[in-house]
């Protein structure tokens, strides 16, 4: 099986950085995914980590450590638009094409 | 492209009700994905498809759920009979497996209340 875990809920102020750890145990691993959800909105893509080290893209970044098993999104420059809730996912070496799901950390930007 | 297309986008029906919910996946896609979604359980996977073969049905909660996928365009849920518990939001996504990866993604989802 798989347990993901992330932080409920974490709030910072527009301008600044916010950095969202997500750990997993996996029985394999073949990859990571990070969503940002709206409410009432469909989860959107935001990045695929499969190999260690950092990934940028625009103000978000997305760092893995397979064998920690830790993952982190980074978003810089914070906008009100990105209170949101970003989920992680794993998909497992025995189960390709499926996900695990967390449970999302609520991000709230304040002004 | 337009996207992964889900209907109805809300659904209102009563307990004992049959529920079907529809999804084209965006064109080309050779994985299909249905998931639901609750504030108590997150996003849980009911389902999915590989060209159009049911690979893992693990999460279909019981037999009151069931799922098809005729053709590379169409796939449905069908609840039957439906109850309260099964109030959520339920999500289709599509994914193409290319160059070592894929990425899901998400239709608009179908608000499904059972009363």
């Amino acid at each position: 099986g798989q347990n993901i875990d992330q932080p409920t809920e974490m709030t910072a102020t527009e301008g600044a950085i916010v950095q969202i750890n997500c750990t997993y145990q996996t029985s394999g691993f073949n990859g990571l995914f990070w969503y940002q959800q709206h409410a009432g909105e469909a989860p959107t893509f935001l990045s695929y980590n499969v190999l260690d080290g950092l990934e940028e893209k625009g103000r978000f970044s997305s760092f893995l450590s397979r064998s920690k098993g830790y993952s982190y999104l980074l978003l810089k420059e914070l906008q009100m638009k990105d209170s949101a809730s970003y989920l992680c996912a794993v998909r497992a070496t025995d189960s390709w094409g499926k996900l695990q799901f967390g449970a999302g950390t609520q991000v709230v930007v304040t002004p | 492209d337009a996207g992964v297309i889900q209907s109805p986008r809300h659904e209102v029906t009563e307990m004992g009700q049959e529920v079907t919910l529809r999804c084209k996946p965006i064109s080309g896609h050779d994985y299909l994905f249905w998931y639901r979604q609750t504030m108590m359980r997150g996003l849980e996977l009911l389902i999915y498809f590989n060209n159009n073969v049911p690979i893992d049905d693990s999460g279909m909660p019981e037999d009151r759920f069931s799922a098809k996928m005729p053709n590379a365009s169409f796939s449905t849920l069908k609840i039957q009979p439906s109850e309260p518990r099964d109030s959520a939001v339920y999500f289709c996504a599509s994914s193409l497996y290319e160059g070592g990866r894929d990425t899901q993604y998400f239709g608009p989802g179908t608000r499904l209340t059972v009363l």
